[in-house]
């Protein structure tokens, strides 16, 4: 398997645009789940889904951020309208079971300006 | 916070000697794992040590954990300068479904 695949590596934006970040996680892993590292907050939980559905949300910052799960083999993360503070470097990882080894693809890195 | 706090924040040393870090976290866990990070890159799962498990080693790597004291230690021994890299610790959270909540992390150096 090829791992977990995020697309693009890197995204420089304008204040205001919007932002699609995208995953591909390793099949057969029930469990996908969307980070943020910044050097002030560390790595940060946005949102996980379970089976293509979110489970906890309670991560996302605002409403700007949004994350859909069509099915079991890709996800976005959108958002709109994109700030300078969003710059960070986000990460998708999956895993088989809840808890388990989680296998992180090799980010993105976002610059809004 | 949910966070596990990790300590030293940084560590350099030569490359021959033995790295320990240390991880502290607040909640009952299933488990805990540690994960490496190389500058730019993903993070590489390293060792999984389950809480009813006091000791874990692969290969150089010695995981510790004290559940009374909410605490764990990942030892490096005989390190190499291509184990430079961010460490971290991670926690099955069971107050939280077992969500995977994650330290701010050790830099380790290791000079040649």
């Amino acid at each position: 398997d090829a791992g977990v695949i995020q697309s693009p590596r890197h995204e420089v934006t304008e204040m205001g645009q919007e932002v699609t970040l995208r995953c591909k996680p390793i099949s057969g892993h029930d469990y996908l789940f969307w980070y943020r590292q910044t050097m002030m907050r560390g790595l940060e939980l946005l949102i996980y889904f379970n089976n293509n559905v979110p489970i906890d949300d309670s991560g996302m910052p605002e409403d700007r951020f949004s994350a859909k799960m069509p099915n079991a083999s890709f996800s976005t993360l959108k958002i709109q309208p994109s700030e300078p503070r969003d710059s960070a470097v986000y990460f998708c990882a999956s895993s088989r079971y809840q808890g388990t080894e989680a296998f992180f693809g090799q980010g993105t890195r976002l610059t809004v300006v | 916070s949910q966070q596990g706090e990790e300590d030293p924040q940084a560590l350099s040393i030569q490359e021959g000697e033995n790295a320990t870090m240390n991880c502290s976290y607040k909640t009952s866990i299933n488990n805990l794992q540690w994960y490496r990070q190389n500058s730019g890159r993903g993070l590489v799962h390293l060792i999984l040590i389950r809480s009813n498990e006091r000791e874990k080693h692969s290969g150089r790597l010695r995981v510790t954990l004290d559940t009374s004291k909410k605490s764990s230690s990942l030892l490096i021994t005989a390190s190499r300068a291509a184990d430079t890299a961010s460490y971290f610790c991670a926690t099955a959270d069971m107050e939280y479904g077992n969500k995977l909540v994650f330290g701010a992390g050790t830099i380790l150096r290791v000079k040649s």
